[in-house]
C-alpha cells in the first residue's frame, strides 16, 4: 500500500527565510508524488507533481521539491518565505490500485513571521 | 483551463432538509470525484465516477447519493444528514481514472448541519 507521511504538522518560518516542508513516501512502484496548497476556506490547488521524468520540480509560486529515491523522501521547498505562503500543504501519492487511488498527508501548517 | 467550480460555497441545512451540490468541469476530464474534509484532516475520498458511471463508494453511508448527469456536471444529494457529516465537500476531476493522472480540485462547499 502506498502511503506519504509529513513531518511536523505546524512549521513557522520567518518572512524571507527558507522553507522546508517534510515528506516521505512509501509506496511498492515508483509513485507519482504531488504537493497541494490550501489557503483558508479554499479547496485545494496543485503546486507541482513529480511524475519521474525529472528529480528536481518546479511548481507554482517559487516552490519546488526534489524526489529522493534512496531517502524515499519528496521535500517542498522555496528559498525565501512570503506573507502569503502562510496555508496548509498537502503531500499526496499515487502509483497503485485500479483507480486512481491518491492517498494524502496529514497536512503541514505553515506559519510566515513578519 | 485547469478550473473545477462548485456550487453553493455554503449551505446551512436542518437533519430533515434534502439539498444537492453540485460540481462542474469543461475540461474534457471523464473522472470525477467527491472528497469530505473535516477541519485540520486531509480530504477522504466519497465516490469516484469514470465516463458518468459509479466506480468507487468508499463505504458512504446512503444519506450521500451522487449522480454524474453527463461529462461535466457531477452533484451529491444529501439527505437526512447529521450534524457530524458538517465539513468542507471537495469536488475533483482528472482526465481519467488511470493511476497517476493529476487531480483539480474546487474551492468546495462548506456544509453545516444543524
Amino acid at each position: 500500500a502506498q502511503s506519504v507521511t509529513q513531518l511536523g504538522s505546524h512549521v513557522s518560518v520567518s518572512e524571507g527565510a527558507l522553507v522546508l516542508l517534510r515528506c516521505n513516501y512509501s509506496s511498492s512502484v515508483p509513485p507519482y508524488l504531488f504537493w497541494y496548497v490550501q489557503y483558508p476556506n479554499q479547496g485545494l490547488q496543485l503546486l507541482l507533481k513529480y511524475t519521474s521524468a525529472a528529480t528536481l520540480v518546479k511548481g507554482i509560486n517559487g516552490f519546488e521539491a526534489e524526489f529522493k529515491k534512496s531517502e524515499t523522501s519528496f521535500h517542498l521547498t522555496k528559498p525565501s518565505a512570503h506573507m502569503s505562503d502562510a496555508a496548509e500543504y498537502f503531500c499526496a501519492v499515487s502509483g497503485t490500485g485500479g483507480y486512481q487511488k491518491v492517498t494524502f498527508g496529514t497536512g503541514t501548517k505553515l506559519q510566515v513571521i513578519p | 483551463d485547469t478550473e473545477v467550480t462548485q456550487t453553493p460555497k455554503h449551505l446551512v441545512m436542518g437533519m430533515t432538509n434534502k439539498k444537492s451540490l453540485k460540481c462542474e468541469q469543461h475540461m474534457g476530464h471523464r473522472a470525477m470525484y467527491w472528497y469530505k474534509q473535516k477541519a485540520k484532516k486531509p480530504p477522504e475520498l466519497m465516490f469516484v465516477y469514470s465516463y458518468e458511471k459509479l466506480s468507487i463508494n468508499e463505504s458512504v453511508p446512503s444519506r450521500f447519493s451522487p449522480e454524474c448527469p453527463n461529462s461535466s456536471l457531477l452533484n451529491l444529494h444529501l439527505h437526512a444528514l447529521q450534524p457530524e457529516d458538517s465539513a468542507l465537500y471537495l469536488c475533483a476531476s482528472s482526465l481519467r481514472t488511470a493511476n497517476k493522472e493529476t487531480q483539480y480540485f474546487g474551492p468546495g462547499t462548506r456544509l453545516l448541519v444543524l
